[in-house]
C-alpha cells in the first residue's frame, strides 16, 4: 500500500539559512508523482513544487527544490535562503498511475526565527 | 481566476443537523476529492470522484455522501453529524487521474459539531 512518512513534526530555522524538510514514500508502483504543499497559518493549501519518478534531474521552483533520491525512496523539500514567510505547515504527497488517490503525510510545521 | 470554491468557510452545527459543503471548480477537471485535515493525522481522503457520476469511497468515509451530477460540483453531505467530524476540510480538483496531475485545493471549512 502507498505511504508517505514526515518524520519531522516540528522545525525551527534561523532566517536565511537553508531548510531540509524530510518525505519518504512507499510504493510498489513504478510510476508515481510526488508533490509537496505548503500550508501558511491562513489555512490555504499551496502547490509548491512536482517530481515525477521518471525525471531524470530534480525538480526547481525559485527557491524550492526536491531532492529526488529514487532508490532510497525519499523526496526531501529543500527550501534555499530561508524567509519569515515560510514559517508554515509543509506536506509531502505523491498519487502513483494505478491508484486514485492523492496521499499525504503528516506534515512538519516549520518555523523561521528572526 | 482558476479555482476551487467552497462554502461555507465556518460553521458551527449541532448533532444531528444534515449539512452540505459545496464545492465548484471552474477548470473543467475531471477528478474531484475531498479531505478531512486533523491535527497530527494529515489529510485524509473521505471521497472522490474521477467524472460525472462515478464517485468512491477514500480512506474515511463513514458519516458523509457525495455526488457528482455535474462536472464542476461535488458537494460533500453530512446526513447526521457528529462531534467527531469537528474538522477542516477541504475540497481538491485535477485535471484528470494521472501521477503527474497536481491538485487544486479550495479555501477549507471548518467544521464544529457540537
Amino acid at each position: 500500500a502507498q505511504k508517505i512518512t514526515q518524520t519531522q513534526p516540528g522545525m525551527f530555522v534561523q532566517e536565511k539559512e537553508a531548510v531540509t524538510l524530510d518525505c519518504t514514500y512507499d510504493t510498489s508502483d513504478p510510476s508515481y508523482g510526488l508533490f509537496w504543499y505548503k500550508q501558511p497559518s491562513s489555512g490555504e493549501m499551496i502547490f509548491l513544487i512536482y517530481q515525477g519518478s521518471y525525471d531524470q534531474q530534480n525538480a526547481t521552483e525559485g527557491r524550492y527544490s526536491l531532492n529526488f533520491q529514487k532508490a532510497r525512496k525519499s523526496a526531501n523539500l529543500v527550501i534555499s535562503a530561508s524567509q519569515l514567510g515560510d514559517s508554515a505547515m509543509y506536506f509531502c504527497a505523491m498519487r502513483d498511475y494505478r491508484d486514485d488517490k492523492i496521499i499525504f503525510g503528516k506534515g512538519t510545521r516549520l518555523h523561521i526565527l528572526p | 481566476e482558476a479555482q476551487v470554491t467552497q462554502n461555507p468557510r465556518y460553521l458551527i452545527t449541532v448533532t444531528g443537523k444534515k449539512l452540505t459543503v459545496t464545492c465548484s471548480q471552474n477548470m473543467n477537471h475531471e477528478y474531484m476529492s475531498w479531505y478531512r485535515q486533523d491535527p497530527g493525522l494529515g489529510l485524509r481522503q473521505i471521497y472522490y470522484s474521477m467524472n460525472v457520476e462515478v464517485t468512491d469511497k477514500g480512506d474515511v468515509p463513514e458519516g458523509y455522501k457525495v455526488s457528482r451530477k455535474e462536472k464542476r460540483n461535488f458537494p460533500l453531505i453530512l446526513e447526521s453529524p457528529s462531534p467527531n467530524q469537528t474538522s477542516l476540510y477541504f475540497c481538491a480538483s485535477s485535471l484528470y487521474v494521472g501521477m503527474n496531475t497536481e491538485a487544486f485545493f479550495g479555501q477549507g471549512t471548518r467544521l464544529t459539531v457540537v
